[in-house]
């Protein structure tokens, strides 16, 4: 099955400066990428996603990228605020499969 | 659109006891919803995927006969954890899948603690 595996486990960042989180997966076969930022106690909340057909979607401040042939995936985010800390989530599916989240990165964003 | 609600949002219980979790798609019909558990600090573990109608689908490790999943309508599916004890104490989060799509959207949590 699919393995999902997220770097780093922990991220800290001055304000305004730029944040990136690495996920890489397994199966060849993926081929949707969703994002989710969580916060304490609540629900896992979709950002952003890209599907296998796309290399890069941007959206506001918040990009990720998509390297099928290494098969690895980053999500980007720049001009970072306070408001950005949370632990943030990668995940992958064929599209009919569960997602397999990786293990998470918390971000701190310092003021 | 594509909202999902889960009931109760926290639940406090004595070991040995029942509880059972509802998780409902209230603008929309999920032929699939998916259990996941989630412990302190970690990631999302998928418990199981339920299909409307059929046996659920229970990953490697996670009891089917401890953890009854039960999916009569497309747009309901139940989770009850059946004897539970401490160990069992976690956030259970569902979600749904619209056909055809690969997006879930996920219910805002129960917080199980088992005394």
């Amino acid at each position: 099955g699919e393995n999902v595996e997220q770097h780093p486990s922990t991220l800290s960042v001055q304000e305004g400066d730029s944040a990136v989180i690495k996920c890489t997966y397994s199966d060849s076969a993926s081929n949707y990428f969703p994002w989710y930022k969580q916060e304490l106690g609540k629900r896992p909340q979709l950002i952003i996603d890209i599907r296998s057909n796309v290399g890069e979607k941007k959206d506001q401040r918040i990009a990720v990228t998509l390297n099928k042939t290494a098969k690895h995936f980053s999500l980007h985010i720049t001009e970072t605020q306070p408001e950005d800390s949370a632990v943030y989530f990668c995940a992958a599916s064929r599209g009919n499969t569960p997602l397999v989240f990786g293990k998470g990165t918390r971000l701190s964003v310092i003021a | 659109g594509a909202v999902v609600s889960q009931h109760p949002s926290w639940v406090i219980c004595k070991s040995g006891t029942s509880v059972k979790i509802e998780c409902r798609s209230l603008d929309f019909q999920a032929t699939t919803m998916f259990w996941y558990r989630q412990f302190p600090k970690q990631s999302l573990m998928l418990m199981a995927t339920s299909n409307e109608g059929s046996k659920a689908t229970y990953e490697q490790g996670v009891e089917k006969d401890k953890f009854l999943i039960n999916h009569a309508s497309l747009t309901l599916s139940t989770l009850t954890v059946t004897s539970a004890h401490p160990e069992d104490s976690s956030f259970y989060i569902c979600s749904a899948r619209l056909a055809g799509v690969g997006e879930q959207f996920f219910g805002p949590g129960t917080r199980l603690t088992v005394l």
